[in-house]
């Protein structure tokens, strides 16, 4: 299995709702992301996940807030978003530096609308 | 502040046309990766280039990373309707974090038939 599988594709929330973002690897991935991306422009790192312990996180605001249940998983969760929030939330995987890294594998991204 | 500087940003050519997309900086880098990403989708690796002068063909992709480590290139040669969309560099810093890569603009590369 070399893919991220992210859930769901399409999310529309409202700014009080709270909802949350799924991603998935099975390629013994010890190193997981978060990215956001807006319309034509590169993907925005937000949080880095090394050994299921958050490593990085790019002074995002607390309505986002990351999981990492188990060294597959990884969740992003929601809470009081703003309109501005929305984009393409992407989830992406990688080897360590350590056990040689080559790259990041990107999921196909949430495509979030805040209303 | 931008590291890594991408050009061009547009590009628009016909089918059977060569292009080359240029990624500089002023940073060492111990890694580079090229992507691409169709509209709706990921980024999908297409390339990691390490050492510095290496040179890496993937079928009518041509990847050269430059001998100090500091910029790249991706040359397409008879570009294809199929090869529409945005490339996207992106460096692991030397002695930076372990896991951040600074990604460039993109170049966003339309093949009319």
């Amino acid at each position: 299995d070399t893919e991220v599988t992210q859930t769901p594709k399409h999310l529309v929330m409202g700014m009080t709702n709270k909802k949350s973002l799924k991603c998935e690897q099975h390629m013994g991935h010890r190193a997981m992301y978060w990215y956001k991306q807006k319309a034509k422009k590169p993907p925005e790192l937000m949080f880095v996940y090394s050994y299921e312990k958050l490593s990085i996180n790019e002074s995002v605001p607390s309505r986002f807030s990351p999981e990492c249940p188990n060294s597959s998983l990884l969740n992003l969760h929601l809470h009081a978003l703003q309109p501005e929030d929305s984009a393409l939330y992407l989830c992406a995987s990688s080897q360590t530096r350590a056990e040689g890294f080559g790259g990041y594998t990107f999921g196909s991204g949430t495509r979030l609308t805040v209303v | 502040t931008q590291l890594l500087e991408q050009s061009p940003q547009f590009l628009s050519i016909q089918e059977g046309e060569n292009l080359t997309v240029y990624c500089n900086s002023s940073s060492v880098f111990s890694s580079l990766q090229w992507y691409r990403q169709e509209p709706g989708e990921g980024p999908v690796l297409l390339v990691t280039v390490v050492t510095g002068g290496e040179v890496k063909k993937l079928k009518r992709l041509t990847f050269q990373f430059g001998d100090a480590r500091k910029d790249s290139s991706l040359h397409i040669t008879a570009a294809q309707p199929g090869d529409t969309g945005l490339y996207l560099c992106a460096g692991e810093v030397s002695g930076g974090s372990n896991y951040k890569l600074t990604f460039g603009k993109g170049t966003l590369l339309t093949v009319n038939p």
